[in-house]
């Protein structure tokens, strides 16, 4: 039972160059997440999903893109990298409304040059 | 537009000593969160208040909901090096699917 993983651990990027950063849960959890966290700036949510073919945004969802065609998994894409996307992304999953606890993955930290 | 603040950003105490972390919002939440977060690593739910005046313990911390659910308190007892890490709240709305979460606090617990 891995809980979340997240692929891949660390990433450099250049500017304009595109990637997917793959969330995957084996909890069978309805709702999934994409953060962002920048120092002093705590966790801000990018885009959600609360069932699978199902996405939303959250507080900085642009120059962002997600995907969740399966339960278990949800991608989040950067077509064009720019320097302030530079931050640890982490994926958190979360049963449903009745539970208490998101679960989170252990981050990937990415750099845009 | 950061809804929820965290007071203070940064500590830095001796062990043994006391403190508390204060989460503070102009919004109702149905519920808040509290977790820590340790470096490379990430966060780990403590504790969910869900009642306005709510008390919550675990252990030597102590968690209190304000009585309009707008506010938030963490207070640690004797705090020990391994409490060292950072110390998130988060709020939901009523009716929404998501968190959101404060600005933290990192707290450093010397021996």
């Amino acid at each position: 039972n891995a809980g979340v993983t997240q692929t891949p651990k660390f990433r450099v990027l250049k500017t304009g160059q595109s990637m997917t950063l793959l969330c995957a849960q084996d909890m069978n959890h309805e709702y999934m997440y994409w953060y962002r966290q920048d120092p002093g700036m705590g966790l801000r949510l990018i885009h959600y999903s609360v069932g699978e073919g199902t996405t939303a945004k959250g507080e900085v969802p642009d120059g962002y893109n997600v995907s969740r065609l399966k339960k278990q998994n949800f991608l989040l894409g950067l077509e064009s990298a720019a320097p302030s996307q530079t931050s640890v992304y982490f994926c958190a999953t979360w049963r449903d409304t009745g539970s208490d606890t998101q679960y989170f993955g252990p981050g990937t930290r990415l750099t845009v040059l | 537009t950061q809804l929820l603040e965290q007071s203070p950003q940064f500590l830095s105490i001796q062990e043994g000593e006391n403190l508390t972390v204060y989460c503070n919002s102009s919004s109702v939440f149905s519920s808040l969160q509290w977790y820590r977060q340790e470096p490379g690593e990430g966060p780990v739910l403590l504790v969910t208040v869900v009642t306005g005046g709510e008390v919550k313990k675990l252990k030597r911390l102590t968690f209190q909901f304000g009585d309009a659910r707008k506010d938030s308190s963490l207070h640690i007892t004797a705090a020990q090096p391994g409490d060292t890490g950072l110390y998130l709240c988060a709020g939901a709305f009523s009716g929404t699917y998501k968190y959101i979460f404060g600005t933290g606090t990192r707290l450093k617990v010397l021996a």
